[in-house]
């Protein structure tokens, strides 16, 4: 079956621009975790949505973060006024519930902010 | 806030030799996840321990939770280039089942 897809697979952006990162998730998975991993690095959660609502976002660094999952499937994760800082691989995962089952990650987005 | 300290943080080993990778923390931990990233790829779990002492068996790969759940270690017997990857470990928070913490990783290469 379809795993956890992720888009664009990579993104290269100016500084000070806006983003949009898209995640789908397994089908019939009610949890989406969104991570983001600098290299060298293990992966740093960021949020986390149970259906449509965040369970838990306090990873997420400043308020230039955001990040929706409008009907409980597809989630974007939003990056306004990009810093360098930001450049990372971000990394979405589903499981079949939070906390419960495991975590399938997709492939990450490699964002660049130049 | 939680942290997890790999180590080593680099190993280059022969095909054929043992190794152990250890995780540990200053927390306890619900339970602790142990994965596998290959480059461009997301981490793969291998296995989940659960309960303090506890020691689970993958084919070649054994992972043992400490008794205090605070710590846990991954041994490779007779070790194969096909073991070479970032291995990584996550602990779950007792209060939020939903939020992992990760560590930095070990990237193991094995030498044909």
């Amino acid at each position: 079956g379809a795993g956890v897809s992720q888009t664009p697979s990579n993104k290269v952006t100016e500084k000070g621009k806006y983003v949009e990162l898209r995640c789908d998730p397994i089908s019939g998975h009610t949890a989406l975790y969104w991570y983001r991993q600098s290299l060298g690095q293990g992966p740093e959660f960021l949020i986390y949505f149970q259906g449509t609502g965040a369970a838990d976002d306090s990873g997420l660094p400043n308020d230039r973060f955001f990040a929706v999952r409008p009907e409980g499937s597809v989630s974007t994760l939003k990056i306004q006024r990009t810093e360098r800082g930001d450049s990372a691989v971000y990394l979405c995962a589903s499981s079949l519930l939070a906390g419960v089952g495991e975590q399938y990650f997709g492939p990450g987005t490699r964002l660049t902010v130049t | 806030t939680q942290l997890l300290e790999q180590s080593p943080q680099f190993l280059s080993i022969q095909e054929g030799e043992n190794l152990t990778v250890y995780c540990n923390s200053s927390s306890v931990f619900s339970s602790l996840q142990w994965y596998r990233q290959e480059p461009g790829e997301g981490p793969v779990l291998l296995v989940t321990v659960v309960t303090g002492g506890e020691v689970k068996k993958l084919k070649r790969l054994t992972f043992q939770f400490g008794d205090a759940r605070k710590d846990s270690s991954l041994h490779i017997t007779a070790a194969q280039p096909g073991d070479t990857g970032l291995y990584l470990c996550a602990g779950v928070g007792r209060t939020n089942a939903g939020k992992s913490t990760f560590g930095d990783g070990t990237t193991l290469t094995v030498k044909p």
